[in-house]
């Protein structure tokens, strides 16, 4: 069983700059998850879809940070423009339903903003 | 926000030896996960926890819920060098909100 991909595995952008992560979840899996994970941290949810729906995104920084799945399968996470604090390891994960102890996690995109 | 603190921050031991470690948060959690991250890849659950007092064991992983509700445990016996990685503890609270701990880094010396 293919296991939740993450494109692209690095990037580096400079501040104000926009940038796009993308997130393939493993096939069948209703529920998707994207997390923030500041180096020597722990991941912080950002964002959880069920099929194509928010379900929550309460620490969301919403007027930089957008995300959708749009057709409840794969699904992009921006950012708008960027700033230096948002350099982070952006990690998806996914379950087959709203169960946290069921999440499968992507290898992560590691953003550098310089 | 939520803070599930963890300690201690990091661990050297020597191989075969006895790991433990905790989590504590402020308020009350309904469950609690332990998951491993190695360098590069995303975390992988090791052990999850559903009620207070449960007491659960992966091969030479145990993992208790603490009885106050506001603590886990996890204790690794026998350590081996594919032991080294971050350990984070994370759980959801009352109001089903999920939130990961700060991390142990485990180092095993051979």
């Amino acid at each position: 069983e293919a296991g939740v991909a993450q494109s692209p595995r690095y990037k580096i952008i400079e501040k104000r700059q926009s940038v796009a992560f993308w997130c393939n979840p493993i096939s069948g899996h209703a529920t998707l998850y994207w997390y923030q994970q500041i180096l020597g941290q722990g991941p912080k949810l950002l964002i959880q879809f069920q099929n194509n729906g928010v379900v929550d995104d309460s620490q969301l920084p919403k007027d930089r940070f957008s995300a959708e799945r749009l057709k409840g399968v794969d699904s992009t996470l921006k950012i708008q423009p960027a700033k230096l604090e948002d350099s982070a390891v952006y990690l998806c994960a996914s379950s087959p339903r709203t169960t946290y102890n069921e999440q499968f996690f992507g290898p992560g995109t590691r953003l550098t903003v310089l | 926000g939520q803070q599930l603190n963890q300690s201690p921050q990091s661990m050297f031991i020597q191989e075969g030896e006895d790991v433990s470690m905790n989590c504590t948060s402020s308020s009350i959690f309904n469950t609690w996960l332990w998951y491993k991250q190695d360098p590069g890849e995303g975390p992988v659950l090791l052990i999850a926890l559903y009620k207070a007092g449960e007491l659960t064991s992966n091969g030479r992983l145990t993992a208790q819920f603490g009885i106050t509700r506001k603590d886990s445990f996890l204790n690794i016996s026998a350590s081996i060098p594919s032991d080294v990685g971050i350990y984070f503890c994370a759980g959801t609270n009352t109001g089903n909100q999920f939130y990961f701990g700060t991390g142990t880094s485990l180092t095993v010396i051979p």
